[in-house]
């Protein structure tokens, strides 16, 4: 069985631009949540979908975003970039809430914002 | 709000050693799980192992064990036989039932001496 795909591995953009990222879970899996992971605030949880609806939100601007597909595929957007988006951003999907299903991860996407 | 703590940043260990990971948290929920993973330099996060909270036996997985207190809260990791592919960072991490959202710790970054 495949494992969680995102694109692209890496991205370089210029502040103010806007990003689009993409993870594709693991067949079968409905749920989808996205972290950052930066040198200095860690790993901070970003969202979850679950059947194309946000469960749960964490603690960031309005300029990051989400969506999930019909397929359970899932984007995250940044808009307006700043230096301090630079960062690993990774993907994790599991069958859904309430469950003892494990979140399996993603490579992750390098972002890097000049 | 459910805090997560891994007060070694490093940690190094002879190769066929074992060696012991630190990890306390806090919450006021009493039905959640907890993890370890590992983040390679490959960036993948990868599930190492899980507890079931209201499980009062520990965890193994081969080579890997954990030592859960749930009074004290604390959820230590236990390598056996250390090997050079364990290297790597180890994140604790606690989620709470019927919700798919990680917290993670700070991490602890495993070096294997040959």
């Amino acid at each position: 069985k495949a494992g969680v795909t995102q694109t692209p591995r890496y991205l370089i953009k210029t502040r103010g631009q806007q990003v689009t990222l993409s993870c594709s879970p693991i067949s079968g899996h409905r749920s989808v949540s996205w972290y950052q992971q930066t040198p200095g605030q860690g790993l901070q949880f970003l969202f979850e979908y679950f059947s194309e609806t946000q469960r749960n939100k964490g603690n960031f601007p309005g300029r990051f975003s989400g969506r999930q597909f019909s397929n359970s595929r899932s984007e995250m957007n940044v808009s307006t970039l700043e230096l301090g988006d630079s960062a690993l951003y990774l993907c994790a999907s599991s069958l859904g809430p309430g469950g003892n299903s494990p979140l399996h991860f993603g490579n992750g996407t390098r972002l890097t914002v000049t | 709000a459910q805090t997560v703590t891994q007060s070694q940043p490093e940690m190094s260990v002879q190769e066929a050693e074992t060696v012991t990971l630190s990890c306390t948290y806090d919450t006021s929920e009493s039905d959640y799980y907890l993890f370890w993973y590992k983040q390679p330099p490959s960036r993948q996060m990868i599930l190492v192992i899980r507890q079931e909270a209201y499980k009062q036996q520990n965890a193994t997985e081969n080579r890997f064990s954990v030592n859960f207190q749930k009074a004290a809260k604390s959820f230590s990791l236990k390598i056996s036989d250390s090997q050079l592919g364990d290297a790597a960072m180890y994140f604790c991490a606690y989620r709470f039932f019927g919700n798919e959202k990680l917290t993670f710790g700070t991490g602890t970054r495993l070096t294997i001496i040959p």
